[in-house]
């Protein structure tokens, strides 16, 4: 079953912690993406990778960092800085072309 | 800063009605329109997509019309019904593809019995 896969569904961050979101794609797609999702801002790129080992920041980069050391993975971590880290984030993939494959996303909700 | 711009920001339809979302952009060198539909609690899925050699596409009840030279582009959605409830986010870019995407703030749609 072909498809992008996002865990945990729900993510709890303490004060000055670290977190890591997970995507797994299984459908070959070369680019993935990072986005995070804020009631009424609809979806802003957060990094994105288009290529093995190679990433870009997206739009609201601080405060989060990405690798890509594998095709199908791009884990994407909330760091200590990033202060304002309560949303629903979502990862998607794309072959060559502008069509985007999304996950499920994870909602991260600050204790 | 490129923008997409798009409202109402929520909208009731009776079932059976027509559904309008509008979306307004600024950057002339956009060149693909895609609409993404979002279920409470899942990602976004494309639903319909356009480019402006033409003025109008349509899928099933689902149609985008594209007005070039006022920068506008809206989705329709004939005989609307309940499990069309779900927001809608525009989106547009330029060539360079997806990583270029700029989304609209999104419409949450509720259709009614």
């Amino acid at each position: 079953d072909g498809g992008i896969t996002q865990s945990p569904k729900y993510l709890f961050r303490k004060e000055g912690q670290n977190v890591t979101l997970s995507c797994e794609q299984n459908l070959n797609h070369d680019a993935m993406y990072w986005y995070r999702q804020d009631p009424g801002q609809g979806l802003r790129l957060i990094y994105y990778s288009q290529i093995v080992n190679d990433f870009q920041k997206g739009d609201i980069a601080e405060g989060y960092s990405v690798s890509r050391e594998k095709k199908e993975s791009f884990p994407l971590t909330v760091t200590s800085a990033q202060k304002n880290p309560t949303a629903f984030y979502l990862c998607a993939s794309s072959p060559r072309g502008e069509k985007l494959f999304f996950g499920s996303g994870t909602q991260l909700s600050v204790l | 800063q490129q923008q997409v711009k798009q409202s109402p920001q929520s909208l009731i339809v009776q079932k059976g009605g027509i559904s309008i979302i509008n979306c307004a952009y600024e950057n002339t060198a956009f060149d693909y329109f895609p609409w993404y539909q979002q279920f409470p609690g899942k990602g976004p899925a494309l639903l319909i997509a356009i480019r402006p050699d033409v003025s109008e596409k349509k899928e099933g009840r689902f149609t985008i019309s594209f007005n070039k030279s006022a920068k506008q582009f809206s989705l329709h959605i004939m005989d609307s019904q309940p499990g069309d409830s779900a927001t809608y986010f525009c989106a547009a870019s330029s060539s360079s593809g997806a990583s270029k995407l700029t989304f609209g703030t999104g419409t949450r749609l509720q259709v009614t019995l």
